[in-house]
């Protein structure tokens, strides 16, 4: 199947750390994403991990793949108001060219 | 850089009608993809444009089209709206060419809404 499943809400307090997570069901995927989508705008590239990865760290941002599984976590350290937004996950499989396949996002909220 | 443009940000139009979405992709990125975003399906893939070929559709009906031009702009369209096709459409932009090229950057999107 294509599912990718994400959790849908997420709260966390202004300082803490976010961990948001997804799995996927295609093993033949080649390239993870996470995007950040604020009110009324289009998606943001976050970060990205190829299929042979098991981590990937980006300032304030750590992504862990397990293939085993199927899952994918992005963790935000220091969260801030300012990370509050949805979240996707996305697979790009072998063979799809650019087409992503999306969860259905996680809304992070950060409150003081 | 400038970033992926999106044209009109928001349209309203009337059931049985048709509508054209432009797409301008971050200058030397050669593809263009379109994906339509509502609350109850989500984000899903329209279709793919590389050098001015469709390399790969969605599940969408025929009414759903598109184009690329030489300069990598893309249009799509869609033929008479049906009050589900309200949305916001979302373009992406890569550099294409190979499965090696990862990055896709979207635009803001435009807001159809179909009465």
């Amino acid at each position: 199947g294509e599912d990718v499943e994400q959790s849908l809400f997420l709260s966390v307090r202004e300082g803490d750390s976010s961990v948001i997570n997804c799995t996927y069901t295609d093993s033949s995927s080649t390239y993870l994403y996470w995007y950040k989508q604020e009110p009324g705008a289009g998606l943001q590239l976050l970060t990205y991990i190829f299929s042979n990865m098991d981590m990937k760290q980006d300032q304030r941002l750590t992504v862990l793949l397990n293939k085993k599984d199927k899952h994918l976590s992005l963790r935000i350290a220091d969260t801030q108001t300012g990370d509050s937004a949805i979240y996707f996950c996305a697979e790009r499989k072998k063979g799809g060219y650019n087409k992503l396949i999306f969860g259905a996002g996680t809304r992070l909220a950060v409150h003081p | 850089k400038a970033g992926v443009t999106q044209t009109p940000r928001y349209l309203i139009k009337t059931r049985g009608q048709q509508v054209t979405l432009s797409c301008s992709p971050i200058s030397g990125h050669r593809s263009v993809s379109w994906y339509q975003q509502t609350p109850g399906q989500g984000l899903q893939f329209l279709f793919e444009y590389f050098s001015e070929t469709q390399r790969n559709k969605g599940n969408f009906p025929g009414r759903f089209s598109g184009r690329q031009f030489s300069n990598s702009r893309s249009e799509m369209n869609v033929s008479t709206l049906e009050l589900g096709d309200s949305a916001l459409y979302l373009c992406a932009s890569s550099l294409g060419g190979s499965e090696s090229s990862y990055e896709q950057y979207f635009g803001p999107g435009t807001r159809l809404t179909v009465t």
